[in-house]
């Protein structure tokens, strides 16, 4: 079984729906991440987590919220779709391990907005 | 605000040839990370580079980091097929934000028989 699952995997929405897309992961990690991925411009970060009750902006945060219920489940929402959020959003984990923090990504959902 | 720019963007190759990747980033940091992307799938983690001067390879790919210079590469010996992928290239920022990290565009290859 995949250590960080995304659900769903693909979505297509109307501009003006609220999305929640989830993030699950069973490798025990402290630190969780969404971002997203538009073609040539690599990822760029939405929100990330440290622990429970850290919860931190990234680059591109606007038109997005979070929540992290628990160690295990890291969501974000598009409170109002919008054309232009139409991307590949990826969760990611990481923890420290021997002076790493080696990032581990889900498998991401390609969300559309029409 | 830390960038991080990779060149070149796209890279077509022969099989049976070499080539670099460079990663260039704006400010000081130790910690840089290269990742490997198949179309349409996620990102797979290839190497961590923690010290100015560190070097990996695993098979046809070597990575190396100068933190002075803020400058890592990626070396591609020999060029596969198998190898034809987007790779990237994040810089980690420092202090309270460890972990937290920055990408590179991407350097999309192709390696043609």
């Amino acid at each position: 079984d995949a250590d960080v699952t995304q659900t769903p995997r693909n979505r297509i929405t109307k501009t003006g729906k609220r999305i929640m897309l989830e993030c699950s992961q069973t490798k025990g990690h402290d630190r969780m991440y969404w971002y997203r991925q538009d073609p040539g411009l690599g990822l760029q970060l939405i929100y990330y987590s440290f622990d429970v009750k850290d919860i931190n902006k990234g680059e591109i945060s606007d038109g997005y919220s979070v929540s992290r219920q628990a160690q295990a489940k890291f969501s974000l929402s598009l409170e109002s779709a919008i054309p232009n959020q139409t991307a590949l959003y990826f969760c990611a984990t990481s923890d420290l391990v021997q002076g790493r923090h080696t990032q581990y990504f889900g498998p991401g959902t390609r969300l559309t907005v029409l | 605000e830390l960038k991080v720019e990779q060149n070149p963007l796209f890279l077509s190759m022969q099989e049976g040839k070499n080539y670099t990747i460079y990663c260039n980033y704006s400010t000081t940091s130790d910690r840089l990370y290269w990742y490997r992307q198949d179309p349409g799938k996620s990102l797979e983690s290839l190497f961590v580079l923690l010290s100015n001067g560190a070097v990996k390879q695993e098979g046809r790919l070597m990575a190396s980091l100068d933190t002075k210079a803020r400058l890592s590469t990626l070396h591609i010996t020999a060029a596969v097929h198998d190898l034809s992928a987007t790779y990237f290239c994040a810089v980690s920022a420092g202090g309270t934000s460890y972990g937290k990290l920055t990408f590179g565009q991407g350097t999309i290859l192709t390696v043609h028989p």
